[in-house]
């Protein structure tokens, strides 16, 4: 019954290395998103996948990358990490569709990443 | 563009009390409206959902929700708080024709429930 997985938890950078944080989901979901949350300004949509195959920019796309590397699994790359991308990112799925057939989504448990 | 504002950045009850906390939106089409919660160091968690149907939907943890379209509000509310329902609660809005499934979050509401 494990949801939404995320890893890692927790994550500190120097400015300029790169990093990938992993997704995976186990409810066969069709969509993912990839959200960061800062104080103050609620949680602010990265990247999402509205399907196998799919990518779209969301509101602050700048600086990151996605990969849908299937139906489960939804990875987020920072390429250079700069310090504004201190942050708390949050992975979530759901199933996407149509009146009763869209469903809420489900969310990881973060990973605090913190850029020096 | 579809948008959510939550207008309190915080709401303070006491215990026993009833509680609301605001939400107001803007899509061009119909919403589909979610609340989530979040306590401390943890993901969101879902409260509930307003797809179709009854405008009153009820959630977990004896919350509910009004939608009100000619308001174009989704107010959360608890007809008596708890202290251990303080936490950050977020309301969000999908379009219903919104091909992209964007879902948008408002800045969330942090509830304090004192004793």
């Amino acid at each position: 019954n494990a949801g939404v997985t995320q890893t890692p938890k927790f994550q500190v950078l120097k400015t300029g290395q790169s990093m990938t944080l992993q997704c995976a989901q186990d409810m066969n979901h069709n969509s993912m998103y990839w959200y960061r949350q800062d104080p103050g300004m609620g949680l602010r949509l990265i990247y999402y996948s509205a399907s196998e195959g799919t990518t779209d920019k969301g509101e602050v796309p700048n600086g990151y990358n996605v990969s849908r590397l299937n139906k489960r699994e939804f990875s987020l790359r920072l390429e250079s990490a700069a310090p504004s991308q201190t942050s708390v990112y949050f992975c979530a799925s759901n199933r996407a569709g149509q009146g009763p057939m869209n469903t809420e989504a489900f969310f990881g448990q973060g990973t605090r990443l913190t850029v020096v | 563009a579809q948008s959510v504002a939550q207008p309190e950045d915080q709401v303070n009850v006491a215990e026993g009390n009833p509680l609301t906390v605001k939400c107001t939106y803007s899509v061009s089409g119909n919403p589909y409206l979610f609340w989530y919660v979040q306590y401390p160091n943890r993901g969101l968690q879902f409260l509930l959902k307003y797809i179709t149907g009854d405008n009153l939907v009820k959630g977990s943890y004896g919350f509910e929700a009004e939608f009100n379209k000619s308001q174009t509000s989704f107010h959360l509310k608890k007809p008596s708080a708890l202290v251990s329902d303080s936490a950050l609660y977020f309301c969000a809005v999908r379009e219903y024709n919104n091909a992209g499934n964007m879902l948008t979050f408002g800045g969330g509401t942090r509830l304090m429930v004192k004793p």
